[in-house]
């Protein structure tokens, strides 16, 4: 079975500019997870999804938003960047939400100049 | 819940010695208690997990034990290896631990 994939793994972009990222979960795994991680926060959640509604949602500006479609597969997006949003942008499926074994993707790397 | 404390956030053992990681959390509702172990470049791995109605759980070289009445739960990793190298998570819920970077010297 296939792991976690994200899209695209190391993005550049200019602060001001918009930004989306894209996560397939493993097949039959219909909750998908956001965390945003870098040196000095660690792991922060953002977001969780399942059946494409957001079940839960961390403590980030609503510059900071998802959605995810019927087959499960979630994109994220940040627009107006900002310098602090330089991290690794993690997704972590589930068969359900909540308290549930979720498996993380490698991460797409988001550095912003 | 949010409160996740999880130390040390650093541990230096000899190959073959044992290696303890404890993690406190605040929530007596959370009933899933994860460990998570990254490397370098990568995502999070899950290396193993316990639910609330077990004290332990085993596999290998590494076990979790969890006491639910102190609310702490620890990631025991014995007869270390170089390739155990790495940084560690617990989990509560959607919160994670600061992380533990340990490192196994031959």
């Amino acid at each position: 079975k296939a792991g976690v994939t994200q899209t695209p793994r190391y993005l550049i972009k200019t602060r001001g500019q918009q930004v989306t990222l894209s996560c397939s979960p493993i097949s039959g795994h219909r909750s998908v997870s956001w965390y945003q991680q870098t040196p000095g926060q660690g792991l922060q959640f953002l977001f969780e999804y399942f059946s494409e509604t957001q079940r839960n949602k961390g403590n980030f500006p609503g510059r900071f938003s998802g959605r995810q479609f019927s087959n499960s597969r979630s994109e994220m997006n940040v627009s107006t960047l900002e310098l602090g949003d330089s991290a690794l942008y993690l997704c972590a499926s589930s068969f359900l939400p909540d308290q549930e074994t979720q498996y993380f993707g490698p991460g797409t790397r988001l550095l912003v100049l | 819940g949010e409160n996740v404390e999880q130390h040390p956030s650093t541990l230096s053992v000899q190959e073959g010695d044992s290696a303890v990681i404890k993690c406190t959390y605040s929530d007596s509702a959370s009933n899933y208690f994860p460990w998570y172990k990254q490397e370098l470049g990568k995502g999070p791995q899950l290396i193993i997990d316990i639910r609330s109605n077990v004290g332990e759980k085993k596999d290998q070289r590494i076990a979790v034990t969890l006491n639910k009445t102190a609310k702490h739960f620890s990631l025991h990793i014995t007869e270390t290896q170089p390739e155990d190298s790495a940084v560690y998570f617990c989990r509560d819920q959607f919160y994670f631990g600061t992380g533990t970077s340990l490192t196994v010297i031959p």
